[in-house]
């Protein structure tokens, strides 16, 4: 079946480093690729996303690379602040569910810390 | 703006005393989902509506079930709850059934049980 498999955390860094959080992923098919971002106490919001192979997803800074060859999505940023301390999600989407919709696999999230 | 919206935030009910979660949306999607996500892991699916179609994931235990009315409103029905239940649980809209079409979450409602 499909699995993702990401980085254990928690991932702590100083201000304005530079950010990579590995995403692997196995699959049938063509899966979508997604990062949910978790801030804590709140529901999982869509990061960014690619939906086939050498695309590329950017939102607020981060980005990731939809690697069919490598079966990798990994998230970077560039310059991380203090409010990107959340929970990051890496998942892909197979519509597989029957009777419609699409089924989103998760990673177990990596837990990302950022200091002053 | 439209939303996927959960309520309560918070939950607390007794042992074996059921309990109803509701999540409303604004977005008109077809699909909705319910999924439970405890502490440190990764959410599960615990089954989704398609329309009025009701699909169940095969691990969800049969104290759990789900309600849509109309397009808008789904609840979450957890008969007699257990220690175990305890948990975020996260409701999620969908407007196609094709893989790229991203969910769209609401808040949670965090359950706990005493």
């Amino acid at each position: 079946g499909d699995s993702v498999t990401q980085m254990e955390g928690p991932v702590t860094l100083s201000e304005e480093a530079f950010l990579t959080i590995n995403c692997t992923y196995t699959a049938t098919g063509y899966p979508s690729l997604f990062w949910y971002v978790q801030y804590p106490g709140e529901g999982l919001q869509l990061l960014l996303k690619a939906t086939k192979a050498d695309d590329k997803g950017s939102n607020k800074g981060f980005e990731a690379t939809y690697r069919k060859e490598t079966t990798s999505f990994h998230l970077e940023k560039g310059s991380v602040q203090v409010s990107d301390s959340a929970v990051y999600f890496c998942a892909l989407s197979s519509s597989g569910l029957t009777g419609g919709g699409n089924k989103l696999t998760f990673g177990t999230g990596t837990q990302l810390k950022v200091e002053l | 703006d439209a939303m996927v919206i959960q309520n309560p935030r918070y939950q607390v009910t007794q042992f074996g005393k059921p309990v109803t979660l509701s999540c409303s949306q604004t977005l008109n999607h077809n699909v909705m989902y319910w999924y439970q996500q405890k502490s440190s892991q990764a959410p599960k699916l615990l089954f989704h509506y398609y329309d009025k179609d009701f699909n169940n994931e095969a691990d969800t235990p049969d104290n759990f079930q789900s309600r849509r009315p109309n397009t808008s409103f789904c609840f979450l029905d957890i008969r007699s709850p257990g220690l175990g239940d305890a948990a975020m649980y996260l409701c999620a809209t969908s407007r196609e059934r094709r893989g790229n079409s991203p969910l769209h979450f609401g808040n949670g409602t965090r359950l706990t049980v005493t």
